[in-house]
């Protein structure tokens, strides 16, 4: 079946520093790629995706890329801030009749420290 | 642009009593999504609806999970009797087709407390 798979979390780190947040997949057929970000309070929003192979998608300074030989889609930061504070999913819509249903990742929680 | 509106925002009921959940998607989205999400999980996938069909329930517990999309609009989702286990946060969330990587936009859920 299909599954996505985040590294263990909580992640703290202090503001400024480089992120990085694993995640692999398992699917079938050829998956879309997303990442998605909960601030506290709010609901899920979509932060950045990558629908084929080698795709980079980015977003407010976030990036990942969709590597297919490691069936991997890590999330990277050059620079967090403490507003980047939330939890990140990690997101996969498998290829074929899948009808856009989105398969998660357990979530990493990111705290930020000025 | 409205987002996707769900109430309650919480609900507390005890173990063997019934609960039900509202979402109201954005205006013109065929694809309405309910996940349920357990503290410390990603969501997880309950019921899919194109328009007023049923896409897919294959991970909804019949036995006491019951939804319904009147007229392709709003939604209902509704637990009869609640267990303990089905403490969570209960996701609305839609998409003008759902399909391939169409972005599904989120409601900020229902957080539900079975004691």
């Amino acid at each position: 079946g299909n599954s996505v798979t985040q590294m263990e979390g909580p992640v703290t780190l202090s503001e400024e520093a480089f992120l990085t947040i694993n995640c692999t997949y398992t699917a079938t057929g050829y998956p879309s790629l997303f990442w998605y970000v909960q601030y506290p309070g709010e609901g899920l929003q979509l932060l950045l995706k990558a629908t084929k192979a080698d795709d980079k998608g980015s977003n407010k300074g976030f990036e990942a890329t969709y590597r297919k030989e490691t069936t991997s889609f890590h999330l990277e930061k050059g620079s967090v801030q403490v507003s980047d504070s939330a939890v990140y999913f990690c997101a996969l819509i498998a290829g074929g009749t899948s009808y856009g249903k989105l398969t998660f990742g357990q979530g990493t929680i990111l705290t930020v420290h000025p | 642009e409205a987002g996707v509106a769900q109430s309650p925002r919480y609900k507390i009921i005890e173990k063997r009593q019934s609960v039900a959940f509202w979402c109201n998607p954005i205006s013109g989205h065929a694809t309405l999504y309910w996940y349920q999400q357990i503290l410390g999980q990603g969501p997880k996938l309950l019921i899919q609806f194109q328009n007023n069909g049923v896409v897919d329930d294959s991970q909804l517990p019949k036995d006491r999970f019951s939804a319904e999309r009147l007229k392709g609009v709003d939604s209902t989702l509704k637990i009869q009797p609640a267990k303990l286990e089905d403490s969570a946060v209960y996701l609305c969330a839609s998409s003008l087709l759902g399909q391939g990587a169409t972005e599904a936009f989120f409601g900020q859920g229902t957080r539900l407390t079975v004691v």
